[in-house]
């Protein structure tokens, strides 16, 4: 069966500092991989998604970036840390773009 | 522009009562359709899913969904609540194209005694 991972589970970083989150996926091959945002009390954000190895969507370009440099692996990455970054992050897979998505367990990100 | 609506943002239900969750969707042709359900502080759990055929759904933890083209709706229900379904309910549609699922906004579902 297939799983998805992500970590760490909670993070507390200071303005300005690096930020890398990281999402596996295992027991599939090729997925669809997504990172969404949720702030407090407001729904999903689609940040990124990738059909394949190199092939990142953006869909909003702010001060986040991703990448996947392994068929299962879709990391999440700042170089510096807005305060307006805070919020609770999640890995997403799918088979295929138009088909359910599922999610891992999300991060925390606190940024002070 | 797809879009999906669910017009509740917060709906508060008794323990045992039935619970109809609303979600609306704008796309040229019928699209995939999905329900999830989000427990505080975790990720998004499938409940169910239509893609074709029969109109309505059975889902995980004693969920149905109703899909009515006339009215663009695919309407989540459970005849009785127990305590544990208080959670965030999201809908999702996806078109066969390539772009990803669309969510709406969300619904918080409370359950009182």
């Amino acid at each position: 069966s297939q799983t998805i991972h992500q970590w760490p589970a909670t993070l507390v970083q200071p303005v300005g500092s690096p930020l890398s989150l990281e999402c596996t996926v295992e027991g599939t091959s090729n997925p669809n991989l997504y990172w969404y945002r949720q702030a407090a009390g407001r729904g999903l954000q689609l940040l990124f998604y990738s059909v394949g190895i190199g092939q990142i969507s953006s869909e909003v370009p702010q001060n986040l970036s991703a990448s996947r440099p392994q068929d299962r692996q879709f990391i999440l990455s700042s170089k510096k840390l807005l305060l307006s970054d805070s919020g609770f992050y999640l890995c997403a897979w799918s088979v295929n773009t138009a088909y359910e998505q599922y999610f891992g367990p999300g991060t925390r990100l606190t940024v002070t | 522009a797809q879009s999906v609506t669910q017009p509740d943002i917060h709906i508060t239900v008794s323990e045992g009562a039935s619970l109809e969750l609303r979600c609306n969707y704008s796309y040229g042709a019928t699209p995939y359709l999905f329900w999830y359900v989000q427990s505080p502080g975790q990720g998004l759990q499938l409940l169910l899913k239509y893609f074709s055929g029969d109109t309505l759904v059975q889902g995980i933890k004693g969920f149905e969904a109703e899909f009515k083209r006339s009215q663009s709706s695919f309407n989540l229900r459970k005849p009785s609540v127990h305590w544990s379904d208080a959670a965030e309910y999201f809908c999702a549609a996806a078109n066969s194209g390539n772009t990803p699922l669309v969510f709406g906004k969300g619904t918080r579902l409370s359950v009182i005694a």
